[in-house]
C-alpha cells in the first residue's frame, strides 16, 4: 500500500545543474500537485495537474516545469537550479470531487542547491 | 493579503489538557473547504479533519474537532486530551471554488505545538 511515492528523498545540486523529481501514486487519483515548503511559509503550490496530459501553474511556478504523461506519475523539473530553490518538495494527489477530498502527500524530497 | 492566517507560531500544552489552534481565512467563494494537517518531526503530512462551508455542524474526528465560525471566517482546531505524540506542526488549509471542482489549495504558515509531560 504505497500511496504517494517521491524519488529521490534527498539531493544536492550545484547551481545551474538540472534534475527531475518523480512522484508516483497508486490510488488512481485524478489530481496531482507539487508544493515547496520553506521555513515559516507553510506549503506553496508550484504546479498541479487535473488529469493526464494537463498541467497548470500554481502560486510559485517560476523556474520549474512539470509533465503528466501518465495518470500515476507527475514529474517536476528544474532546468537550471538556483540556491533559492533549496527547499523541501512535496507531491500530493487527490480524487476528483467536490467537498472534502483531502490530499494525500508523499514523504517529501529535501533538495539543496549549492 | 494572506488567505490563511495562523497567528500562533508556537504553542505549549500540558499532557492530557485540551488545546485550540487558531485559523482564520479569507475567501469570497460561497463554497469552500477547510482542512487541518499534522506534520510531525519525521516530515510527512497527515490529514486530520475537514469542514465544508455548507456543513452546519462542526466536524469531529476522534480527539480532533473543528470550531467553525463562518461569519468570523475562523476554523480553529481543538485537540482534546493532548498526548506527547501530538507534538508537531499543524497546518490549516483551504480549498476554494468547490462548486467547480476547484483545485486552489492554500496553506497557512503553521503552528508548532509542543506537548509537555
Amino acid at each position: 500500500n504505497a500511496g504517494v511515492t517521491q524519488t529521490p528523498k534527498f539531493r544536492v545540486l550545484k547551481t545551474g545543474q538540472s534534475m527531475t523529481l518523480l512522484c508516483a501514486q497508486d490510488m488512481n487519483h485524478e489530481y496531482m500537485y507539487w508544493y515547496r515548503q520553506d521555513p515559516g511559509m507553510g506549503l506553496r503550490l508550484i504546479h498541479y495537474s487535473v488529469g493526464e496530459g494537463t498541467t497548470a501553474k500554481g502560486e510559485v511556478p517560476d523556474g520549474y516545469n512539470v509533465s503528466r504523461l501518465k495518470k500515476q506519475n507527475f514529474l517536476l523539473g528544474l532546468e537550471s537550479a538556483a540556491p533559492s530553490q533549496t527547499s523541501v518538495y512535496f507531491c500530493a494527489s487527490s480524487y476528483l470531487g467536490q467537498g472534502g477530498t483531502p490530499q494525500h502527500f508523499g514523504d517529501g524530497t529535501r533538495l539543496s542547491i549549492l | 493579503a494572506q488567505k490563511i492566517t495562523q497567528t500562533q507560531p508556537g504553542m505549549f500544552v500540558q499532557e492530557k489538557e485540551a488545546v485550540t489552534l487558531d485559523c482564520t481565512y479569507d475567501t469570497s467563494d460561497q463554497s469552500y473547504g477547510l482542512f487541518w494537517y499534522k506534520q510531525p518531526s519525521s516530515g510527512e503530512m497527515i490529514f486530520l479533519i475537514y469542514q465544508g462551508s455548507y456543513d452546519e455542524q462542526n466536524a469531529t474526528e476522534g480527539r480532533y474537532s473543528l470550531n467553525f465560525q463562518k461569519a468570523r471566517k475562523s476554523a480553529n482546531l481543538v485537540i482534546s486530551a493532548s498526548q506527547l505524540g501530538d507534538s508537531a506542526m499543524y497546518f490549516c488549509a483551504m480549498r476554494e471554488g468547490l462548486d467547480n471542482y476547484g483545485q486552489n489549495f492554500v496553506f497557512g504558515p503553521g503552528t508548532r505545538l509542543s506537548v509537555l509531560p
